[in-house]
C-alpha cells in the first residue's frame, strides 16, 4: 500500500512571510499532484509534476518533485490570506488512476 | 461549464436509514471517484469507475456500502443502514482516464452526512 506523509500538519503564519510544506513517501508515484481545498468546497488542482527533479511554478508557489519521484515540497512566497487552507498532495501509480492522498497541511495565513 | 454535481449538500438522518448520495459526473469524463472525508482519516478513497465499470472497490468499508454508475452520467453511493460513524463529508470526483501521467480529479463540493 503506497502511503504519503505531509508535514507540518498545521502551520500559521503572518502575511507576507515565506513557507514550505512537505509530502514525502517510501513509495515511487509515475506523477505526484498538489491540490488546495477551502472550507465547505471540494480539492482543486494546482499542479501535476511528472519527472523526477521537475520544477513548476505558479505565480507565487513553487513545487518540486524529488528526483526519486517518492517526495515533493510546495513552497509559497510572501503568503497571502487568501493562500489559507487545506492543501493536499496526492500520488498516482504508474497507470495514472489510482491516486492516494496525503492527510494534508492546514495553512493559516493572518493578516 | 458546469462541474462535478453532487446532491444532497447536507444530509441529517437518524442511524439505521438508508442513504443515497448522488454524482454527476463531468460530461466526457470516464472516470469516477467516490472519497471520504474526516478529520481523524483524512480523504479517503472508497470506490472508483472507469467506463462506468467498477475497478476498485476495496475502500469500501463494510457491506452496508455499495456504489452504481448506471451510464456515464450518474453514480449513486448507498449507506444501507446507516450508523453515526459514516458521519462525514463524502466527495465525488471525475476526470478523463489516460495512461501515464495522472489526469486532474475535478471534485463536487461534497455532501455533509450526520448519522444521528
Amino acid at each position: 500500500t503506497q502511503l504519503l506523509e505531509q508535514s507540518p500538519q498545521f502551520l500559521s503564519i503572518q502575511e507576507g512571510e515565506n513557507l514550505t510544506v512537505y509530502c514525502n513517501s517510501s513509495s515511487v508515484f509515475s506523477s505526484l499532484q498538489w491540490y488546495r481545498q477551502e472550507p465547505g468546497e471540494g480539492p482543486v488542482l494546482l499542479v501535476t509534476v511528472v519527472t523526477g527533479g521537475e520544477v513548476k511554478k505558479l505565480k507565487r508557489l513553487t513545487f518540486q518533485f524529488g528526483d526519486a519521484r517518492k517526495d515533493s515540497s510546495l513552497h509559497i512566497t510572501a503568503a497571502q490570506p487568501g493562500d489559507t487552507g487545506l492543501y493536499l498532495c496526492a500520488g498516482a501509480d504508474n497507470y495514472g488512476q489510482n491516486f492516494v492522498f496525503g492527510p494534508g497541511t492546514r495553512l493559516s495565513v493572518l493578516p | 461549464d458546469a462541474g462535478v454535481i453532487q446532491s444532497p449538500r447536507h444530509e441529517v438522518t437518524e442511524m439505521g436509514q438508508e442513504v443515497t448520495l448522488r454524482c454527476k459526473p463531468i460530461s466526457g469524463h470516464n472516470s469516477l471517484f467516490w472519497y471520504r472525508q474526516t478529520m481523524m482519516r483524512g480523504l479517503e478513497l472508497l470506490i472508483y469507475f472507469n467506463n462506468n465499470v467498477p475497478i476498485d472497490d476495496s475502500g469500501m468499508p463494510e457491506d452496508r456500502f455499495s456504489a452504481k454508475m448506471p451510464n456515464a452520467s450518474f453514480s449513486t453511493l448507498k449507506i444501507q443502514p446507516s450508523e453515526p460513524r459514516d458521519s462525514a463529508v463524502y466527495f465525488c470526483a471525475s476526470s478523463l482516464l489516460s495512461r501515464g501521467a495522472g489526469q486532474p480529479q475535478h471534485f463536487g463540493d461534497g455532501t455533509r452526512l450526520s448519522i444521528l
